[in-house]
């Protein structure tokens, strides 16, 4: 069974690092590009970064860049997210997503999430 | 401010066909495929359609998409209580240089 299961949310203070994790099974992860997701509870999807399959090529929202930094390790089958100068706007349900065919974007499966939440 | 124009809210009632409209320009829908996501009260998104009107196995043919110019759409037919959830629309836009989303449809099957 192809699974995405994030790890690593929390409560931080504004200001704070937060390292968000995500392990992939059931698939060759070294095949796909990834990406993270977010969503504020009730509210809508936003893209925040990707990664190709690799780990060569990353791009990021203009809400994260120069803040978050997105990785992978392909030997431990692991999408990492590591999220600096955290504000309270970052506060949301971080989800990873695999690319099933860049560059089309198509997005599958969906890990269940981790919250953040950024508040003093 | 979503990139992506969805309406906020559609409904029908069960049988009924409904359509849910997604609106972009040509940084994104004119020039990129449409995929659509359907996310249930409560759980995470799921692949809906891809590459503007294919869907992934096991999504039922009563769903079907299809794009013109710099929209795109979202049919279901013969709507059934368990299609009541929020429905997005995403796409590749090229002036922001990222994957864009509509804002969601919340559809309630009355």
């Amino acid at each position: 069974e192809v699974q995405l299961v994030e790890s690593g949310g929390g409560l931080v203070q504004p200001g704070g690092s937060l390292r968000l994790s995500c392990a992939a099974s059931g698939f060759t992860f070294s095949d796909y590009w990834m990406h993270w997701v977010r969503q504020v509870p009730g509210k809508g999807l936003v893209w925040v970064s990707h990664i190709n399959s690799d780990g060569r090529t990353t791009r990021y929202a203009d809400s994260v860049k120069g803040r978050f930094t997105i990785s992978r390790d392909n030997a431990k089958n692991t999408l990492y997210l590591q999220m600096n100068s955290l504000r309270a706007e970052d506060t949301a349900v971080y989800s990873c997503v695999r690319d099933r065919e860049y560059p089309y974007n198509w997005f599958d499966p969906w890990g269940q999430g981790t919250l953040v939440t950024v508040s003093s | 401010q979503s990139v992506l124009t969805q309406p906020p809210s559609a409904s029908g009632t069960p049988g009924q066909r409904v359509a849910i409209s997604c609106s972009g320009s040509s940084s994104n829908i004119g020039i990129h495929i449409v995929n659509w996501y359907q996310q249930l009260p409560g759980t995470a998104p799921k692949l809906l359609i891809y590459r503007n009107n294919q869907r992934p196995s096991g999504v039922p043919d009563r769903f079907s998409g299809s794009k013109s110019g710099t929209s795109a759409s979202l049919a279901i037919s013969g709507l059934q209580s368990e299609d009541e959830a929020d429905y997005y629309c995403a796409a590749w836009d090229d002036s922001l240089d990222g994957v864009i989303f509509g804002g969601g449809t919340k559809l309630t099957v009355l």
